[in-house]
């Protein structure tokens, strides 16, 4: 499995634009990166999945350089409800995720 | 996204006695469901895997004697957590595997989690 490598923890004020930058040196050809999303008890929730290039859906986007060793999941104007752990994780299809540290995210008034 | 559920929320029990988890997957079909524990300020550690039908594959140091799961469908799988301790005590999230027309591929989603509370 690639190992992912994300900032423990961040910071920001709401309205901004917050980026996560997770790096997978060796993540194989048949990979995914997705990235979830978890509140204080409650499961992780899916945001966002993508192979390539750029992805976008109503809560994120994330962008994949051509190499595929890192990705950034970019929420726009953040909230103070977006004060969560979010996991990068980058896997095949078919064997179960892995959760890493995660970064924890801290959206401030 | 699709919808995992799991009863119950949460639970209280006495110390030797078994509990039950139950996990849905409301409106796709899962062709594998995983089982997770997560202790506080930690991430979740997964503990086992399972195809519908067959026996679930534990990860290592999981016992799966004291951890009983059973896949009886592609939208259900329980774990018993039998002659529960204290140090049992934690919170349990069920995943469900499965195509997804939300992502046109297979993925994983999570259940709400379950706080296991063993006095």
């Amino acid at each position: 499995l690639a190992k992912t490598t994300q900032p423990i923890s961040m910071d920001s004020y709401e309205g901004q634009e917050v980026n996560i930058t997770c790096s997978h040196n060796n993540i194989a050809t048949n990979d995914y990166i997705t990235w979830y999303q978890q509140f204080p008890s409650q499961g992780p929730r899916f945001i966002i999945q993508g192979y390539k290039t750029k992805v976008t859906n109503e809560v994120a986007s994330l962008f994949i350089p051509a190499d595929r060793k890192s990705s950034t999941l970019s929420l726009p104007r953040v909230s103070l409800s977006d004060t969560a752990v979010y996991y990068c994780l980058v896997v095949p299809g078919n064997t179960p995720l892995v959760f890493g540290k995660g970064t924890r995210l801290s959206v401030i008034a | 996204g699709a919808v995992v559920s799991q009863h119950p929320s949460r639970v209280i029990c006495k110390s030797g006695t078994s509990v039950k988890i139950e996990c849905r997957s409301l409106d796709f079909q899962a062709t594998t469901m995983f089982w997770y524990r997560q202790f506080p300020k930690q991430s979740l550690m997964l503990m086992a895997t399972s195809n519908e039908g067959s026996k679930a594959t534990y990860e290592q140091g999981v016992e799966k004697d004291k951890f009983l799961i059973n896949h009886a469908s592609l939208t259900l799988s329980t774990l018993t957590v039998t002659s529960a301790h204290p140090e049992d005590s934690s919170f349990y999230i069920c995943s469900a595997r499965g195509y997804s027309r939300w992502t046109d591929k297979e993925t994983q989603y999570f259940g709400p989690g379950t706080r296991l509370l063993v006095l």
